[in-house]
């Protein structure tokens, strides 16, 4: 049960876009549609921002997109924004009631 | 409107033992799987314990596994947590978190936390 990889961080400027990636194995990401994402704004709870590898929930803006090739699936944020800096999180089932998740990337607006 | 609130976390000594319980609002309890997930200070989530919408299934990471046990009371619209032979490496903020459903598998919900500090 090894933290899915993700990069500790990564920035960009105001209404650039960002890319950030989450390595897992077959049996979690590859095995599984089934991946998501968090963003966790400190002293906060953790908020979906994207479910089932590129489903956005109700209330999350278009900026946030996801996508998933083999092992490793990936959030992408377009038109960053100020209050988007905070750290993001990928999960992904891993099956019998089990989940794994990434080891977190702080995103930092410049 | 949906909530959860964790209760029962505080300062323990290595060896022992705390439950932490969640209570449920604003939503049908027993239509949902619930976990609980944890958050090191100044480190990332880590999942812990998962439990099916009747409790007939449960699972754990490896790092609590035969030390933790998770439960449910749908009558009392709750979660709990017993956590036994507690260690320094268990102190974080304990997250209760509503999976979204069976064909998603999100956290779509989740409680502020509750904060467990295990130290002599």
């Amino acid at each position: 049960q090894s933290a899915l990889t993700q990069p500790a961080s990564v920035s960009g400027s105001p209404g650039q876009s960002i890319t950030i990636s989450c390595t897992g194995t077959s049996s979690d990401i590859r095995s599984y549609n089934l991946v998501s994402w968090y963003q966790h704004h400190p002293g906060k709870a953790p908020k979906v921002i994207i479910y089932g590898v590129t489903k956005r929930p109700s209330g999350v803006s278009s900026r946030f997109s996801g996508s998933k090739s083999g092992n490793t699936a990936s959030l992408t944020i377009s038109g960053l924004q100020s209050e988007d800096e905070a750290d993001y999180y990928c999960c992904s089932y891993a099956g019998s009631t089990t989940w794994i998740f990434g080891g977190g990337t702080k995103l930092t607006v410049l | 409107e949906v909530q959860l609130v964790e209760s029962g976390g505080g300062v323990v000594r290595p060896g022992g033992s705390l439950r932490l319980s969640c209570a449920a609002s604003g939503f049908t309890f027993d239509d949902y799987g619930m976990s609980w997930v944890r958050q090191v200070p100044g480190k990332g989530l880590e999942w812990v314990s998962g439990i099916n919408w009747n409790g007939g299934s449960t699972a754990y990471a490896d790092s609590v596994k035969g030390r933790f046990t998770i439960s449910r009371d749908n009558v009392k619209n709750s979660l709990y947590l017993q956590m036994n032979s507690l260690r320094a490496e268990d102190t974080a903020l304990y997250h209760c978190a509503r999976v979204g459903s069976r064909t998603t598998r999100d956290f779509d919900c989740w409680g502020q936390g509750t904060l467990v500090t295990v130290s002599s």
